[in-house]
């Protein structure tokens, strides 16, 4: 079973900043079953990169993903930090070898 | 417009059977897995299992596959995730999302969620 292991778990920043989260897994993965999700107290996830690279329907251009060559390190940038984008992010794979979805542990982006 | 409606809070005592549920709306419910996640407090997003509706195909996590079932009403659009006796530690926010591939949407992924079922087991 493949772990996604999210560290640290709270990075602080500025507005205007580029934060860079990252998403380490215990062994290669096809980018094509990653994704990565925002979560704020009190909504729904939603769903922002999936396939690593691709970002969903609505989400700013701030935000982009990437995937290390090993296929096992996986990136969410968010440049030019806004207030809203201060909430927990959670990458997400999909194991081809048993069939099911897990979350990494989350990394809460806080204000500095 | 593409809709999950999640079934209200729910308060119970350890050892209680309980059902919360999840209706669809705006897509064709029965052609789509649909997935439950768990948030207990201050913790992070669990992914229980799911089931696609049509002919309810389930998948379980192994950390979750002995306590509770998921099924589904085509019919009625729904799907519910059921326990038959509740601990204290189930207690936490339960969230339906709708499942999509590449070939079903645009977005492939958990693309839509419901606004999440509060459990809160207590004695």
């Amino acid at each position: 079973e493949v772990v996604l292991t999210q560290s640290p778990g709270s990075l602080s920043f500025s507005v205007g900043e580029r934060a860079t989260l990252s998403c380490r897994a215990s062994q290669r993965i096809s980018s094509s079953y990653i994704a990565w999700y925002q979560h704020k107290p009190g909504q729904p996830p939603r769903l922002l990169i999936y396939g690593a690279f691709e970002r969903a329907t609505g989400v700013p251009d701030r935000f982009s993903g990437d995937a290390s060559e090993t296929q096992t390190l996986f990136t969410l940038s968010i440049d030019r930090l806004e207030p809203e984008d201060f909430a927990v992010y959670y990458c997400q794979q999909f194991g081809t070898s048993h069939g099911f979805w897990t979350f990494g542990q989350g990394t809460k982006v806080e204000i500095k | 417009e593409v809709q999950l409606v999640q079934s209200g809070a729910e308060v119970k005592k350890p050892g209680e059977s309980l059902k919360i549920s999840c209706q669809g709306s705006g897509f064709n419910f029965a052609n789509f897995w649909i997935a439950w996640v768990r948030q207990r407090p201050g913790r992070g997003l669990e992914w229980m299992g799911m089931i696609y509706v049509d002919d309810s195909e389930t998948k379980y996590s192994p950390s979750f596959e002995d306590h509770v079932t998921i099924s589904a009403d085509k019919d009625l659009a729904t799907a519910q995730l059921h326990w038959v006796s509740l601990k204290a530690s189930d207690t936490a926010i339960y969230y339906c999302a709708r499942h999509c591939t590449r070939s079903d949407c645009d977005d492939p992924g958990f693309d839509h969620w419901g606004r999440g079922t509060l459990v809160t087991v207590s004695s």
